[in-house]
């Protein structure tokens, strides 16, 4: 029972344009929702948060919008950089659990 | 400069072997996590602990066992009953009273087994 998908396991996008990476959860008692940046033999780092009782948060050239009555949220990156080219994971946390659940990714190739 | 050691970045062992990952932070985190990362499915939690002799069973605990005798420390044993260990493992921490909920990443350990 996967409960965070990422269900586009790659996108590539032009140096400059805009990359939107989608996420799907099925939990509705999830709190808070994460994405995170990742390069092979790395540990991931994170990017950006947002609350479930918030639509939008943004910082710099990122964006996470969340739908709740479509149990969606997105990442947007504009513009889009070749260094932005790595794995993007979502995860989703119940805050009183501890628990976090991650997407099983997808991989950003930033075209120069 | 605080952060979340792992050690080493890469480690073989002989089928049959335990063998004990480490992992330690400096961050004053409550909260320590174990995840595996396989090729095309993301990152799966094994254990994670939320307070010093505690801990809890992640989605993919058989053939793990853990302990938390030190705040600053959860280091990982793979046992002979693990059935497919080679894998890349990350470390984590978070501390429960963060807005942003954000955890914080080990650079990983990619085990082989032979």
């Amino acid at each position: 029972d996967q409960q965070v998908k990422q269900n586009s396991p790659s996108l590539s996008v032009q140096e400059g344009r805009i990359s939107i990476l989608n996420c799907d959860y099925t939990n509705s008692m999830f709190d808070y929702f994460l994405w995170y940046k990742k390069y092979p033999a790395e540990g991931p780092t994170f990017l950006i948060s947002i609350s479930s009782i918030k639509d939008k948060n943004e910082d710099g050239r990122f964006t996470v919008f969340l739908n709740k009555s479509a149990k969606h949220l997105s990442l947007h990156i504009v513009p889009s950089q070749p260094g932005d080219s790595a794995v993007y994971f979502c995860a989703a946390i119940r805050r009183e659990t501890y628990k976090y659940i991650f997407g099983t990714g997808t991989r950003l190739k930033v075209l120069a | 400069d605080g952060g979340i050691t792992q050690s080493p970045k890469y480690l073989f062992r002989k089928e049959g072997q335990n063998v004990t990952l480490s992992c330690e932070q400096n961050l004053n985190h409550d909260a320590m996590y174990w995840y595996r990362q396989d090729p095309g499915q993301g990152l799966r939690l094994i254990y994670y602990s939320q307070i010093v002799n505690d801990f809890q069973k992640g989605d993919i605990a058989e053939g793990y066992s853990v302990s938390r005798e030190k705040k600053e420390s959860f280091p990982l044993t793979v046992t002979s009953a693990q059935k497919n260990p080679t894998a890349f493992y990350l470390c984590a921490s978070t501390h429960s009273a963060r807005r942003d909920n954000e955890q914080f990443f080990g650079p990983g350990t990619r085990l082989t087994v032979l």
